[in-house]
């Protein structure tokens, strides 16, 4: 199976900061890959398919990149309803697997 | 407007069975795999089946293949997942999901709102 680990486990930052959430494969996933946005209390919302494309309706504030083994999510600009815990998947092969989650706070 | 409704949660003793059901509405449902996820309480997400539009391909975690069987009725816009052998460390929340694209691999677009499934003695 493809472990997917992220990194940091939980930051914590400012409005109007520049934030990078990092989710490392343990092998090669192409670009199969998805960030997710989970509120408290709420189901997870996509914010992000393919690695870097972004879902519609999301905010242009959010990105991603990568491919391979290696991806991150950016936030360029920190807002107060960005308060969540963020979540790779990866959706190369099954069993599909999830990262342990990021959580974003606020300083 | 897409819709998933999840039912079917509640207590359950451990070795026991539940049948988890998912009304969807919006959105053609034969057109779309559909998945299952779960998460234990005050932990992270752990994607627990996902079944093609058809219904003829199925796919598992290791820690459910064999106990837990997703299925769907295409006629009554309906997902299932029927869990067997049940263990503590099945408790947790269970969402239904529709992957965001038509005949291809996707990630899940649509969340239903969680249903939650407890097993204790």
């Amino acid at each position: 199976d493809i472990q997917m680990t992220q990194s940091p486990s939980t930051l914590s930052a400012s409005v109007g900061d520049r934030v990078t959430i990092t989710c490392r494969a343990s092998q090669s996933i192409r670009s199969w890959l998805a960030w997710y946005q989970q509120k408290p209390g709420k189901a997870p919302k996509l914010l992000i398919y393919m690695a870097s494309s972004l879902e519609s309706g999301v905010p242009s504030r959010f990105s991603g990149s990568g491919s391979g083994t290696e991806f991150t999510l950016t936030i360029s600009s920190l807002q107060p309803d960005d308060l969540a815990t963020y979540y790779c998947q990866q959706y190369n092969s099954y069993p599909w697997t999830f990262g342990q989650g990021t959580k974003v706070e606020i300083k | 407007e897409v819709q998933l409704v999840e039912s079917g949660g509640g207590l359950v003793q451990p070795g026991g069975s539940l049948r988890l059901s998912c009304a969807v509405s919006g959105f053609t449902f034969s057109t779309y795999g559909m998945g299952w996820v779960r998460q234990a309480p005050g932990k992270g997400l752990e994607w627990v089946s996902v079944i093609s539009s058809s219904g003829f391909a199925t796919y598992y975690a290791d820690s459910v293949k064999v106990r837990f069987t997703i299925s769907r009725d295409n006629s009554k816009n309906t997902l299932y997942l029927q869990m067997n052998s049940l263990r503590a460390e099945d408790t947790a929340v269970y969402y239904c999901a529709k992957a965001r694209a038509v005949g291809a691999t996707a990630p899940f677009d649509s969340w239903g709102q969680g249903t939650l499934v407890t097993v204790s003695s």
